[in-house]
């Protein structure tokens, strides 16, 4: 299964975008790119995903290199309910039998006011 | 409130009793997962169900474990002998489907606490 790698953690001002980076060099063409968020004492929630374009919603934008090789979770304007961690992990259109769905450590966000 | 509920959402047991966790999974979805997570890390893969069958088990699931998702709605996750190792997040997901799009959805947790 291919992997991800991500910072283990960063720091963002109140109110400034925030860019979270995501290698995941061993990336095949049919694995989507997924992002979560973990709000302390949470589950996991979704963010957004996405296979080839850039993609945006109400949470976040998602940027991928056009090799695909990595990936940005966009954040337009930090909040302190954005204090998370985040993990991208990589989910295979082909494999619907076989669908770990495995989470890395993830980076944590601290936002500071 | 992603529609997935887990119960109970806090245990404290002593070392050797039995626990069992359930997970109510949005209703329309197939796929089921469980995972185990520790302070400071990701959530680490357990086992998951496509319908009412078992498809996958991690080799963290000793003997000691076992999960169930009978008629394909709802399961358990049974920890027996618990060890103080054990203490974890246990958290539950679903999913409607195995492709890549879809997304997994997350119940609050089952924090258990082994004495």
């Amino acid at each position: 299964d291919a992997k991800t790698t991500q910072p283990n953690s960063m720091e963002s001002n109140e109110e400034e975008p925030v860019h979270l980076p995501c290698n995941h060099s061993t990336i095949s063409g049919t694995d989507y790119i997924h992002w979560y968020r973990q709000l302390p004492s949470q589950g996991p929630e979704y963010v957004i995903h996405g296979l080839t374009s850039n993609v945006n919603n109400r949470m976040a934008s998602l940027a991928i290199a056009e090799d695909r090789k990595s990936s940005t979770l966009i954040l337009h304007r930090a909040t302190l309910r954005d204090a998370a961690v985040y993990y991208c992990i990589l989910r295979d259109e082909m494999k619907t039998s076989y669908d770990k769905v495995i989470f890395g450590p993830g980076t944590s966000l601290s936002v500071i006011p | 409130d992603t529609g997935v509920s887990q119960d109970p959402r806090h245990k404290i047991t002593k070392r050797g009793q039995n626990v069992t966790f359930r997970c109510d999974p949005i209703s329309e979805h197939n796929r089921l997962y469980w995972y185990r997570q520790t302070l400071g890390q990701g959530p680490e893969f357990l086992t998951y169900f496509q319908n009412e069958a078992q498809l996958e088990k991690s080799r963290l699931l000793s003997d000691r474990f076992s999960a169930e998702r009978p008629k394909g709605s709802f399961s358990t996750l049974e920890i027996q002998r618990t060890e103080q190792g054990d203490s974890a997040m246990y958290l539950c997901a679903s999913m409607r489907g195995g492709f890549g799009q879809e997304t997994q959805y997350f119940g609050p947790g089952t924090r258990l606490l082994v004495l």
